[in-house]
């Protein structure tokens, strides 16, 4: 079965620093999606950012950028230039397409991330 | 403007009484789904819908049932065979089951049974 770990219970990053949360996932599958998502405190859902397995490209989405590794199974997070609003805990998730996920969104246990003025 | 209702936002209940939990979208998005959040857990899964009169067990669906009877509704009972019902509960859709753009999510149902 696909699994997802999210090795950092918490991390912390000053305001305007750049951090980096890590994520690893298993799977047997060569075609899939991953994808951040970012939990505020009022805990409504938001995607981040998405990456297609079969894109080299690492996915962008302005002060986010993501890292890629497809054979080591790696997909961590960069936030560049942290806000006070980018507190939150932050969900790694995987779609695959076969398998014990049938297609549905399997999450990681999140990292909290807090940012320091 | 289009989104998923969840409701309501807190809910208290009794142990041993059935519950059930509201989720309503008009994003006309085929799919639902219905995840259970702990502390350290992450999101995990109860049951999900690709369409109308059809649902499927997730991972962790002992103690839970749902029903399809719209494509607007996807409503969560939780029974009183859940052996611990108190966690947040967040309800979710998307356009086809293997849309690939992720899902959009409610903002959830916190429950607490005493």
């Amino acid at each position: 079965a696909q699994t997802v770990t999210q090795s950092q219970p918490e991390m912390s990053v000053q305001e305007a620093e750049t951090v980096t949360l890590s994520c690893t996932y298993d799977t047997s599958e060569s075609d899939y999606y991953l994808f951040w998502y970012k939990q505020p405190p009022s805990r409504q859902m938001i995607l981040v950012i998405r990456q297609e397995a079969y894109k080299q490209q690492n996915a962008t989405e302005n002060r986010f950028s993501v890292n890629f590794q497809k054979a080591a199974k790696s997909f961590s997070l960069k936030i560049s230039d942290s806000q006070l609003g980018d507190a939150a805990m932050y969900f790694c998730a995987y779609r695959g397409n076969y398998g014990g996920s049938q297609g549905n969104l399997i999450f990681g246990k999140g990292t909290k991330l807090s940012v320091k003025p | 403007d289009g989104g998923i209702t969840q409701s309501p936002k807190y809910l208290f209940r009794k142990e041993g009484q059935n519950v059930t939990l509201s989720c309503e979208q008009n994003l006309n998005h085929d799919a639902m789904y219905w995840y259970r959040q702990d502390p350290g857990q992450g999101l995990r899964l109860i049951y999900y819908s690709q369409i109308v009169n059809d649902f499927q067990k997730g991972d962790i669906a002992e103690g839970y049932s749902v029903s399809r009877e719209k494509k607007e509704s996807f409503p969560l009972t939780v029974t009183s065979a859940q052996k611990n019902p108190t966690a947040f509960y967040l309800c979710a859709s998307s356009i086809g089951h293997q849309e690939v753009y992720g899902y959009t999510f409610g903002s959830g149902t916190r429950l607490t049974v005493v």
